[in-house]
């Protein structure tokens, strides 16, 4: 089945740096959004993006969408050590209502101090 | 507060054993759904309930059953045909239409003695 595919897996940097995240997916969708969970608990929505939007902002997010490439991409700027976390990409089926969300496997973010 | 609850937050199974988790949702969402997660792994369908008396097999129900006989209430059971339990079993909801949000529970995580 689809499945979106993050990019990389793991990902190491310092407080203050900005931290990339790239999710590929493979069939037409209807929106793409990133979620976010932390060592042994529940997912967290962040953000979503519809299939018509080319970039979305929520605070220290930037989540851009490249329906051409079939790829999108998570920016957290100014990191902070409280960021660390594991980061998915979840995305739906275009034209397809009552179908599930299919999520990618993770980017695993530590934010070191 | 509103939210969504899951139950125990660890459960040990018996070899051959059915065990039940537990999924509640105050947030009168129709939609709710079960996913597998295992370690460095994205998260896998198991079932998902559009509504109430009503639910479709995920990627990977085999060896999983669930009802939903009340709109708040999903529960899952893990039966003796699940020859690899061990797992994180996340439990989510949201409005059900055009798949946006889904709200996360704090997870189940289920060991084989």
């Amino acid at each position: 089945s689809q499945q979106g595919e993050e990019d990389p897996q793991a990902l190491s940097i310092q407080e203050g740096e900005n931290a990339t995240m790239n999710c590929s997916y493979k069939t037409s969708i209807n929106n793409l959004q990133w979620y976010r969970q932390n060592s042994g608990r529940g997912l967290v929505h962040l953000i979503l993006i519809r299939s018509n939007e080319r970039e979305k902002h929520s605070g220290r997010l930037r989540v851009t969408l490249d329906t051409s490439k079939k790829s999108s991409s998570l920016l957290i700027t100014a990191s902070r050590a409280a960021d660390t976390a594991s980061y998915f990409c979840a995305t739906d089926l275009l034209n397809q209502a009552g179908t599930a969300l299919i999520f990618g496997k993770g980017t695993t973010l530590s934010v070191s101090s | 507060d509103g939210g969504i609850t899951q139950s125990p937050k660890y459960l040990f199974r018996k070899e051959g054993q059915n065990v039940t988790l537990s999924c509640e949702q105050n947030l009168n969402h129709d939609a709710m759904y079960w996913y597998r997660q295992d370690p460095g792994q994205g998260l896998r369908l198991i079932y998902y309930s559009q509504i109430v008396n009503d639910f479709q097999k995920g990627d990977i129900a085999e060896g999983y059953s669930v009802s939903r006989e009340k709109k708040e209430s999903f529960p899952l059971t893990v039966t003796s045909a699940q020859k690899n339990p061990t797992a994180f079993y996340l439990c989510a909801s949201n409005q059900g239409q055009n798949q946006e949000t889904q709200y996360f529970g704090p997870g189940t995580r289920l060991l084989v003695l």
